[in-house]
C-alpha cells in the first residue's frame, strides 16, 4: 500500500516549456488535491477533484490545468511555465468519511 | 472567507522543553480542525484534528483543545525530543460543496528541538 505516489520528484524547466506532474492513489479515495507551498505561504490549493470527472478551481488556480484520468490518477499540467511556479507541489487524496487527507511526498520544480 | 493564523517561527527549544503553538481561526460555521507535520524532505502527515468545540485531540504525545469562544486551536506538548524538530501547519476544513472539503493552512511553523 503505497498512499500516495508523484512524480518526477525533482524537476527543473525553462520559462515557457511545459510539463505534467503525475499523482496516484491506491486508497480507493474519491477526491484529490493539488497544492503549492511556497516560503512562509503555507499550502494554497491549486485544482481539486471531489470526484472521477469533476474537478474546480481552488485558491491559486491560474497557470495550470489538470485532469482526474480515473479514480486513481489526478495529473497537474503546466502549459507555459513562469518563473513564479517555482515551488514544491503535494498531491493529496481524500474520502468523504473520515474525510483526512493523505499528502503525497511532493514535487519540487524550479522554473529559470 | 476562511483563515487561519498561527504563531511564526522559528522555534527553538532545548530537549525536554514544553511546546506550544499558537493557532487561531477565522470560519463561518463549525469547522474541524486540524495539526499537520512536515519532517524535512516529506510530505505532510496528521498529528491530530478536532471535530468540535471542546474535543481535545492527542497523538504522540501531543496535545489541542478545539476552543470555540476563542476561535483557537494550540498545540502543546510537554517534553519535546530532538526527533520533533520539523514545521507544524494549523488547518481548518469546511465544505466546499459536491461531497468535498477543502482545507486551509497557516503559513506553518518549524521547529528546533536541540539536545
Amino acid at each position: 500500500n503505497a498512499g500516495v505516489t508523484q512524480t518526477p520528484k525533482f524537476q527543473v524547466l525553462k520559462t515557457g516549456q511545459s510539463m505534467t506532474l503525475q499523482c496516484a492513489q491506491d486508497m480507493n479515495h474519491n477526491s484529490m488535491y493539488w497544492y503549492r507551498q511556497d516560503p512562509g505561504m503555507g499550502l494554497r490549493l491549486i485544482y481539486y477533484s471531489a470526484s472521477e470527472g469533476t474537478t474546480d478551481k481552488g485558491e491559486v488556480p491560474n497557470g495550470y490545468n489538470v485532469s482526474r484520468l480515473n479514480k486513481r490518477e489526478f495529473s497537474l499540467r503546466l502549459e507555459s511555465a513562469a518563473p513564479s511556479q517555482t515551488s514544491v507541489y503535494f498531491c493529496a487524496s481524500s474520502n468523504v468519511r473520515p474525510n483526512e487527507q493523505y499528502f503525497g511526498p511532493g514535487t519540487r520544480l524550479t522554473v529559470t | 472567507g476562511d483563515s487561519v493564523t498561527q504563531m511564526e517561527g522559528p522555534v527553538t527549544l532545548s530537549e525536554e522543553a514544553f511546546l506550544t503553538i499558537n493557532c487561531t481561526y477565522t470560519a463561518t460555521g463549525y469547522p474541524s480542525l486540524f495539526w499537520y507535520v512536515q519532517y524535512p524532505g516529506e510530505g505532510l502527515q496528521l498529528l491530530l484534528k478536532a471535530t468540535k468545540a471542546d474535543d481535545k485531540g492527542s497523538n504522540k504525545g501531543f496535545e489541542a483543545t478545539y476552543r470555540k469562544e476563542t476561535t483557537s486551536f494550540h498545540l502543546e506538548k510537554g517534553s519535546v525530543q530532538v526527533s520533533d524538530s520539523a514545521v507544524y501547519f494549523c488547518a481548518l476544513r469546511a465544505y466546499s460543496g459536491a461531497g468535498s472539503y477543502q482545507l486551509t493552512f497557516g503559513k506553518g511553523t518549524k521547529l528546533s528541538v536541540i539536545p
